[in-house]
């Protein structure tokens, strides 16, 4: 398996512009979470998934964040409108069960100007 | 101006020594814990885990104790590499609540020749 996927690996936009971050989590894991990383917050939990339902969102800073999974292979986070200080990296992370570990992927580095 | 942040740990070690990170969970309801490793621009990778019902788990150079008394967490690493400088989470998942993963600030591990 080629691991936890995330598109695009950079994004820079202007303040405003909706920006959606893609993550195809590794095949048969059924839980999937979305994290931010900042150098002022370190990494925080945004919400997770289990078995393509939205289990705990507590962790979505404003309603401008959104999250989607569709199906088992696939989630969604958008930010619309997007601000300056929603810049940071976006990591997304698979698990299978609940005493393994979490896979992250390589992240999103977000810029909105 | 200069961007306040997060004030990490930094751990300095000559290479060959040991290296022992510490960390202080949160949760005395925290049934599963996991060490992480994360390299600049890459996303945090699984190093060690252990469940509660443990004190001591061993893998190939490192080594995970727990002691639930306190709530305290450490990870120690033989024989320290250059290849093994990069920043360090704990991180738990709580009994009960799902899959949930909490991470915890980290420390910088830096390896010096």
């Amino acid at each position: 398996d080629a691991g936890v996927i995330q598109s695009p690996r950079h994004e820079v936009t202007e303040m405003g512009q909706e920006v959606t971050l893609r993550c195809k989590p590794i095949s048969g894991h059924n839980s999937l979470f979305w994290y931010r990383q900042t150098m002022m917050r370190g990494l925080e939990l945004l919400i997770y998934f289990n078995n393509n339902v939205p289990i705990d969102d507590s962790g979505m800073p404003e309603d401008r964040f959104s999250a989607k999974m569709p199906n088992a292979s696939f989630s969604t986070l958008k930010i619309q409108p997007s601000e300056p200080r929603d810049s940071a990296v976006y990591f997304c992370a698979s698990s299978l069960l609940r005493y393994t570990e979490a896979f992250f992927g390589q992240g999103t580095r977000l810029t909105v100007v | 101006g200069e961007s306040v942040g997060l004030h990490l740990p930094t751990l300095s070690v000559q290479e060959g020594d040991n290296s022992i990170i510490n960390c202080a969970y949160s949760n005395s309801a925290s049934d599963y814990f996991i060490w992480y490793k994360q390299e600049s621009g890459k996303g945090p990778q699984f190093i060690i885990d252990i469940r509660s019902n443990m004190d001591k788990r061993q893998g190939q150079r490192v080594t995970v104790l727990l002691n639930k008394t306190v709530k305290h967490l450490s990870l120690q690493i033989a024989a320290t590499q250059p290849g093994d400088s990069a920043v360090y989470f704990c991180a738990e998942r709580q009994a009960g609540g799902g899959n949930k993963l909490t991470f915890g600030t980290g420390t910088q591990l830096k390896v010096e020749l």
